[in-house]
């Protein structure tokens, strides 16, 4: 069955380090986007992509970046870990339409 | 403004009880809109979607469009406890990206 998975599942690091979050799908799917979920904020977009070499900003991306180099990865690295961005980090995938969004199942990381 | 907005609970019902999830947004172009499920510690589920205005029902969701007035709503009949849950809104703003609201938890009484 296709799927979309993260690693790691749970990290802790301290301020400063940089910190490199992986997801892989195998839905085949071009659009893939990252979201992070705080209490009381809900999922709060930071990067997506449309296909290979196509990144974008999302509401949140200041301190983030991504790459796509290829269809199934779209890893998401902090630059300089910063306490703020303590969260749980969720991968999503869709194949065009209407956005339907397939979601993997979360990278909780802690900042201190 | 946020651009969606949900009734924020927590939501208590009786099980069997219908409970009522409603949703606000501000993009009047926004023509896909969604329910998800997530159980706390896992990822959202998908469990409904609504692109026309009016009632669609599956099992015992039924999801309600109202364009107009910028609202959709899930209605969640018999509840069991099985349903407790926090219950996102997602809308499409354009490009296939999804606007989330900050989520509804129900909980269901036994």
């Amino acid at each position: 069955d296709a799927e979309i998975t993260q690693s790691p599942r749970h990290k802790i690091t301290e301020t400063g380090r940089q910190v490199t979050l992986a997801c892989h799908q195998t839905w085949n799917h071009n659009n893939m986007f990252w979201y992070r979920q705080d209490l009381g904020h809900g999922l709060r977009l930071i990067h997506y992509s449309y296909g290979v070499q196509d990144t974008n900003k999302g509401e949140v991306s200041d301190g983030y970046s991504v790459s796509r180099s290829n269809t199934e990865d779209l890893p998401l690295t902090l630059e300089s870990a910063a306490s703020s961005q303590t969260s749980v980090y969720f991968c999503a995938s869709s194949e065009g339409g209407t956005g339907e969004l397939f979601f993997g199942e979360g990278s909780r990381l802690t900042v201190l | 403004q946020k651009e969606v907005e949900q009734n924020s609970g927590p939501l208590s019902v009786p099980e069997g009880a219908i409970a009522s999830l409603n949703c606000t947004y501000s993009d009047r172009v926004s023509q896909s809109f969604f329910w998800y499920r997530q159980y706390s510690g896992k990822s959202p589920e998908l469990i409904m979607s609504i692109y026309s205005n009016g009632d669609k029902e599956d099992g015992r969701f039924t999801a309600q469009l109202n364009k107009a007035s910028q609202y959709v709503s899930l209605l969640i009949r018999d509840s069991q406890p099985s349903d407790s849950a926090t219950y996102l809104c997602a809308v499409n703003m354009g490009d296939y990206k999804l606007s989330f609201g900050a989520g509804t938890t129900v909980t269901v009484r036994a």
